[in-house]
């Protein structure tokens, strides 16, 4: 088996409070970004997308930033929930070596404290 | 719609044993994926189809893999032989299109089969 893995970085939040999740990305030319919720047991599911020519986009409850000087995405949560309570993955999309390329963050573990 | 249907959910195998995976993408998306998700590497692209044609394999880790497509609503993964390395958990994603910009391009999950190779 496997004795060495990827650390996930783990944000704990108390119920209620506002969630931040931040993603850095690594290709300039990437021109779209999504953030993805996966839940233990699922597969990861859509949460909120950004083009590259926008700078901010809300959702329900949820907000997307892109700073595209500095290359980071970040995913803001109003008022955790139990429920949101996941593993949160950034992706980046866009030509890479001339390859339309799709490509998930490592994640971020979010848990919500009671 | 249904989603992405992927069978098995588990699959548990002794090393040497041939593994088929199974995945029913959503009707109408063109492009099919399959990934493994790891703790060591997180989630790799293995292979995508266009339209049933295999566009990209280059993800696939080796010659024991091979993916098909025969018809719009059905994709395997097969895994012969199978070894303990290849324990993971496989997903199948679809989308309507892969490339430029916009939530034609957003890959829908599977809930994934977990493969544990003893």
């Amino acid at each position: 088996g496997e004795s060495v893995g990827l650390h996930l970085p783990t944000l704990s939040v108390q119920e209620g409070d506002n969630s931040i999740i931040n993603c850095a990305y690594s290709n300039s030319a990437s021109d779209y970004f999504i953030w993805y919720k996966q839940e233990s047991g699922k597969g990861p599911q859509f949460i909120i997308d950004i083009r590259s020519n926008m700078d901010k986009r809300q959702g329900q409850r949820v907000t997307v930033l892109l700073n595209k000087t500095v290359k980071h995405l970040s995913l803001q949560i109003a008022a955790t929930q139990p429920g949101d309570s996941a593993v949160y993955f950034c992706a980046e999309i866009g030509v890479s070596s001339g390859t339309y390329k799709y490509i998930f963050g490592t994640g971020t573990r979010l848990k919500v404290l009671a | 719609d249904a989603g992405v249907i992927q069978s098995p959910r588990h699959e548990v195998t002794e090393m040497g044993q041939e593994v088929t995976l199974r995945c029913k993408p959503i009707s109408g998306h063109d492009y099919l994926f399959w990934y493994r998700q790891t703790m060591m590497r997180g989630l790799e692209l293995l292979i995508y189809f266009n339209n049933n044609v295999p566009i990209d394999d280059s993800g696939m880790p080796e010659d024991r893999f091979s993916a098909k497509m025969p018809n719009a609503s059905f994709s395997t993964l097969k895994i012969q032989p199978s070894e303990p390395r290849d324990s993971a958990v496989y997903f199948c994603a679809s989308s309507p299109r892969y490339g430029g910009t916009g939530s034609k391009n957003i890959q829908y999950f599977g809930a994934g089969t977990r493969l544990s190779v003893l």
